[in-house]
């Protein structure tokens, strides 16, 4: 079964640093995009950046730049999203989410997601 | 950036209603627009890309239309399983990202 996997939901003080993980299975992982969505308690969807396992080739959406890093495994399949730094701003659900046409050159558009990761950022 | 506009925010509806949603973008996007359906508690799921082509085992009901700056998701006839908030999203190239602000469509 083609699916991405992620790891489970945590709670975080502020200034604390994290690294989530999103992990494909029943596909060729270096072939298709991942990108991570947020989405803040009762808010709209933001797309944070995406990443080319193939070549770690990486792009962030300009909010995001700086504040998050995305990276990749490919020897395991897996995806990232870590922060240095956590606030109480980063709490909400994050996604990853995969382009579906392999090799694409325009990957703007996501057909397979995970089930999301909840990440609480408290005092 | 390019913003996106979409609309309504909330729209009361019956079974087997015609139901339209439209986005706008602030520049050209071509045709380099999705549309998502998302239930409380779940991932979106995608519906439409690239304006007007339905995802696969995606119902026939939904359909999307347009280009440039003016989108539509229409759904022919709203079921049940429908009731959802609904997001458009573009994707051109040399710009981030973005999603438009979502559209509740619920039980009237």
């Amino acid at each position: 079964e083609v699916q991405l996997e992620q790891s489970g939901a945590d709670v975080k003080k502020p200034g604390e640093s994290l690294k989530i993980a999103c992990k494909g299975s029943g596909y060729s992982f270096t072939s298709y995009w991942i990108a991570w969505v947020r989405q803040m308690p009762g808010k709209g969807l933001e797309w944070m950046g995406i990443i080319y396992p193939g070549d770690s080739d990486t792009r962030y959406s300009p909010s995001f730049q700086g504040q998050v890093t995305i990276s990749a495994d490919k020897s395991i399949s897996t995806a990232y999203l870590q922060w240095s730094s956590l606030k109480a701003s980063d709490t909400a659900m994050y996604y990853c989410a995969r382009h579906p046409v392999q090799f694409s050159n325009h990957p703007g558009y996501f057909d397979l997601w995970g089930r999301g990761t909840l990440v609480t950022v408290s005092s | 950036d390019i913003q996106m506009t979409q609309s309504p925010s909330t729209l009361s509806a019956s079974v087997g209603d015609r139901v339209t949603i439209t986005c706008r973008t602030s520049q050209s996007i071509s045709s380099w627009l999705a549309w998502y359906q998302q239930k409380p508690g779940k991932a979106p799921k995608l519906l439409i890309y690239r304006a007007s082509s339905l995802d696969s085992g995606v119902p026939s009901r939904f359909s999307g239309s347009g280009s440039e700056t003016q989108f539509t998701l229409t759904i022919s006839s709203l079921q049940p399983d429908d009731f959802a908030t609904y997001y458009c999203q573009q994707y051109n190239t040399y710009s981030p990202w973005t999603f438009g602000q979502g559209t509740k469509v619920e039980i009237k």
